[in-house]
């Protein structure tokens, strides 16, 4: 069964302070991995994607790497601010783009960032 | 939330009432996915349309009712039967061009309640 796992499950730190949020798959045959960020009563939207060749993406202070091989990705925020408080989540593709839904959610990492 | 508008924000459920969530979408996608989000579980899809006046169930769609009639449009009935409604609906888009990652766009949500 395709499952994504996250951790922690919810992260408290301090303004300015950095932190590296965990996503672990079991998802086959992959497509490519991305990281979404949601706000509270928002819809997600995503920060970044990368697929089986590339292992590390950037966007401003945050940082996706992926290990295709253990099958782990890695999002790191950096000089966090207080509107980095959101959920982190992580989707895994399992395949082309065909009739079905390919995309298997974890079920986030909520950080709350403190003044 | 890009071109996804979903109405309303919050919506409340009788007993034994239908209620029907709106999705609509100016980003010309041909596919459009609902889903449901429960605190700290993974996104789950409940119906997706790849085209107009087609649809597929999704992991969790009894209890619910979808129509696809134009390209824009994606409405999602919650009918009687599901006994357990209370959950974020998020509704998202993806255009066939950029199939190959899948990379969905998702709107605002809407928060539905039973009183």
């Amino acid at each position: 069964k395709n499952q994504v796992e996250q951790s922690p499950q919810s992260l408290i730190i301090l303004e300015g302070k950095n932190c590296t949020l965990q996503c672990n798959y079991t998802v086959s045959p992959f497509s490519n991995l991305r990281w979404y960020k949601q706000d509270t009563g928002r819809g997600p939207v995503s920060l970044t994607i990368m697929t089986f060749s590339e292992n590390t993406k950037s966007n401003g202070r945050y940082t996706a790497t992926l290990d295709a091989d253990t099958k782990q990705s890695s999002l790191h925020i950096t000089a966090s601010q207080l509107s980095d408080s959101a959920s982190y989540i992580c989707v895994v593709s399992g395949g082309q783009y065909n009739a079905g839904n390919m995309l298997t959610f974890g079920g986030g990492t909520r950080l709350m960032v403190k003044p | 939330d890009g071109g996804i508008t979903q109405s309303p924000k919050y919506l409340f459920r009788k007993e034994g009432q239908n209620v029907t969530l709106s999705c609509e979408q100016n980003l010309n996608h041909d596919a459009m996915y609902w889903y449901r989000q429960d605190p700290g579980q993974g996104l789950r899809l409940i119906y997706y349309s790849q085209i107009v006046n087609d649809f597929q169930k999704g992991d969790i769609a009894e209890g619910y009712s979808v129509s696809r009639e134009k390209k824009e449009s994606f409405p999602l009935t919650v009918t009687s039967a599901q006994k357990n409604p209370t959950a974020f609906y998020l509704c998202a888009s993806t255009s066939r061009r950029e199939g190959a990652k899948n990379i969905q766009y998702f709107g605002a949500g809407t928060r539905l309640s039973v009183l």
